[in-house]
């Protein structure tokens, strides 16, 4: 079964822009949860999406959000990027009702400048 | 009171020997306690989990201790190898807080050859 895949893996963005990562989940895993892990804050979580609906939330400003499609493949945005943004952002997948057990991608490698 | 303690930051081990870390919690709603290892440039992987019904769990040269009552647990490698060398983190989740893992601030294990 293939992992959790996460695209791009690298990206370098401007202060203000905004950008969209993408991870599409183990196949048959409903649940996506996103990370961000930063040498200082460690893995800090944004938020989880099943069916399409975000059931939790982080404690993150409203420029971060995401969204779930109905093959459970999920996208999440930042918008007006910061230069504090800069992290590698994890999604993670698990099965329906057992959330706690999370497989996670190899992540995306945002650079903000 | 949704923190997960972790210790050492950093830890060197010579090859055969026994790596220890140490978590603590202070939420007694967690219900679930995995563990990560993390290399360079990967994501997060699942490692080994256990419950707080259970106060022991092996696999392989992975040992989890878990003490319930003073809300630790720990992660034993038996016969350290090089190729262990990688970030570990601890995590706990709550049924309660759906998809979201706390982690440790993790800790970063060199098995010397």
């Amino acid at each position: 079964k293939a992992g959790v895949t996460q695209t791009p893996r690298y990206l370098i963005k401007t202060r203000g822009q905004q950008v969209t990562l993408s991870c599409s989940p183990i196949s048959g895993h409903r649940s996506v949860s996103w990370y961000q892990q930063t040498p200082g804050q460690g893995l800090q979580f944004l938020f989880e999406y099943f069916s399409e609906t975000q059931r939790n939330k982080g404690n993150f400003p409203g420029r971060f959000s995401g969204r779930q499609f109905s093959n459970s493949r999920s996208e999440m945005n930042v918008s007006t990027l910061e230069l504090g943004d800069s992290a590698l952002y994890l999604c993670a997948s698990s099965l329906a009702g057992e959330y706690y057990e999370q497989y996670f991608g190899p992540g995306t490698r945002l650079t903000v400048t | 009171q949704q923190q997960v303690k972790q210790s050492p930051q950093s830890l060197i081990v010579q090859k055969g020997g026994i790596s220890i870390i140490n978590c603590a919690y202070e939420n007694t709603a967690f219900d679930y306690f995995p563990w990560y290892q993390q290399f360079p440039g990967k994501g997060p992987a699942l490692l080994i989990a256990i419950r707080p019904d259970v106060s022991e769990k092996k696999e392989g040269r992975f040992t989890i201790s878990f003490n319930k009552s003073a809300k630790q647990f720990s992660l034993h490698i038996m016969d350290s190898q090089p190729g262990d060398s990688a970030t570990y983190f601890c995590a706990a989740y709550g049924s309660g807080n759906t998809g979201k893992l706390i982690f440790g601030q993790g800790t970063t294990l060199q098995v010397k050859p």
